[in-house]
């Protein structure tokens, strides 16, 4: 089955700066790459998503590369501001996102003041 | 327009006991997803229904068995629960008719096995 692996498990950056996640699955059949936060307490929420057939999507201070021969992707975030702080997971599916995810262990993200 | 409700949200059961949690999916959606979060660790997908059928799982025990209603709503039972067993239990929804739709996450079960 998909295995994804996440890096690093934690990231301490300041305020202002750019903050970026890495992730690697092993499955080569998997299409659909989403990212999730998750504040303490609460339910994942989606904050982009990404197909095999695109490289790079960008949403305002959020964006995700996706490198399919290495099988890579990541998240970049820059001008990162306090409320950026939580819990980041990624995750991998096929089924262009119908099928179940397999998540990495996440990334605690630290905005320093 | 609701998004994914989950019932109960917290629930203390003994080793050896059964349990059922609840979800209603988002409206729209007809397809639920069930995921397994331990403490500090990301989400593992337990099983998928789409028209009252599993139709995809995991790797978890038969201990884990689900239904989904004709209103698209789904149920995840628990048999003999196990220490082990404890963690916040996610559901999801999505509509397979659409195309590019993601899973919307409900706020969890949390369960706790004493």
């Amino acid at each position: 089955g998909e295995n994804v692996e996440q890096h690093p498990s934690t990231l301490s950056v300041q305020e202002g700066d750019s903050a970026v996640i890495k992730c690697t699955y092993s499955d080569s059949a998997s299409n659909y790459f989403p990212w999730y936060k998750q504040e303490l307490g609460k339910r994942p929420q989606l904050i982009i998503d990404i197909r095999s057939n695109v490289g790079e999507k960008k949403d305002q201070r959020i964006a995700v590369t996706l490198n399919k021969t290495a099988k890579h992707f990541s998240l970049h975030i820059t001008e990162t501001q306090p409320e950026d702080s939580a819990v980041y997971f990624c995750a991998a599916g096929s089924g262009g996102g119908a099928d179940g995810l397999t998540f990495g262990k996440g990334t605690h993200l630290i905005i320093q003041p | 327009d609701a998004g994914v409700t989950q019932s109960p949200t917290h629930l203390i059961k003994t080793r050896g006991q059964q349990v059922t949690l609840r979800c209603s999916p988002k409206s729209g959606h007809d397809t639920v997803s069930w995921y397994q979060q331990a403490l500090g660790q990301g989400p593992q997908f337990i099983f998928q229904y789409y028209e009252e059928e599993e139709r995809q799982r995991g790797n978890f025990p038969d201990r884990f068995s689900g239904h989904q209603f004709p209103n698209y709503s789904s149920e995840l039972n628990v048999n003999a629960l196990l220490l082990g067993d404890s963690a916040l239990y996610l559901c999801a929804s999505s509509n397979s008719g659409t195309s590019n739709q993601p899973q919307h996450f409900g706020d969890g079960t949390r369960l706790s096995i004493l």
